[in-house]
């Protein structure tokens, strides 16, 4: 079993939906959790951080689920621009690993 | 200027032949990585340092070797390229202070192996 699982999608919605994509991992000990955004062909790219509050940036919101070991981001009024690929990463305790999911892809279409 | 720069960024090679990607930063951290990402596996951990006299295996760290000659750069070998290393090789850094590790990614080297 993988350490950090995602749907790898491909996810095609129209320009306006809302999409949602989770994201789950196996290691307890995991302490900081975040979502990357890669470009076709370009860098990950750290999208936002997840905490247990939940937080919002925008269109984008994110929630961590501690007791289930699940992570999710969802975006709203979905953009041509926000077609990409969604990268879920957790990392232990003082940063000593990281774990990247393989990506979630997302196809924003007109 | 970017933070972190990778060279080349583009390389076609022979099975065989020795080859080295760059990578320097000048973001002061103190932790780098090496990755490579292929189509469905995600970004797969090489190796990694966490300060100039620390190196450590990753997840696939067979066929590779790397160098850390100072804080600021970190430099991935493939001794003897074969053709099933052809993929994007991205170089990454963080700053053991920054509890989350949040890490700042080059722009990848895309390396092909025939």
């Amino acid at each position: 079993r993988k350490e950090v699982e995602q749907d790898p999608g491909p996810f095609n919605v129209p320009e306006g939906a809302t999409v949602a994509f989770n994201c789950t991992y196996s290691n307890s000990a995991s302490q900081s959790f975040f979502w990357y955004r890669q470009d076709c062909r370009k860098e990950p790219k750290l999208l936002m951080s997840v905490y247990s509050s939940g937080n919002e940036d925008g269109r984008f919101t994110a929630q961590l689920n501690r007791a289930s070991q699940y992570i999710s981001l969802l975006i709203r009024d979905s953009k041509l621009s926000d077609s990409a690929t969604y990268l879920c990463v957790v990392t232990t305790t003082g940063g000593f690993k990281t774990i990247f999911g393989a990506g979630t892809r997302l196809f924003v279409k007109a | 200027d970017a933070d972190v720069t990778q060279t080349p960024r583009n390389r076609i090679t022979k099975t065989g032949k020795r080859i080295m990607l760059e990578c320097s930063q000048t973001k002061g951290h103190d932790r780098m990585y090496w990755y490579r990402q292929d189509p469905g596996l995600g970004l797969r951990l090489i190796y990694y340092s966490f300060d100039v006299k620390d190196i450590n295996k990753g997840e696939i760290s067979d066929g590779y070797s790397v160098s850390r000659q100072a804080q600021a750069k970190f430099s991935l070998s493939l001794e003897s390229a074969i053709p099933n290393q052809t993929a994007l090789y991205f170089c990454a850094t963080s700053d053991h202070r920054d509890r989350g590790n949040e890490q700042f990614f080059g722009p990848g080297t895309r390396l092909t192996v025939l």
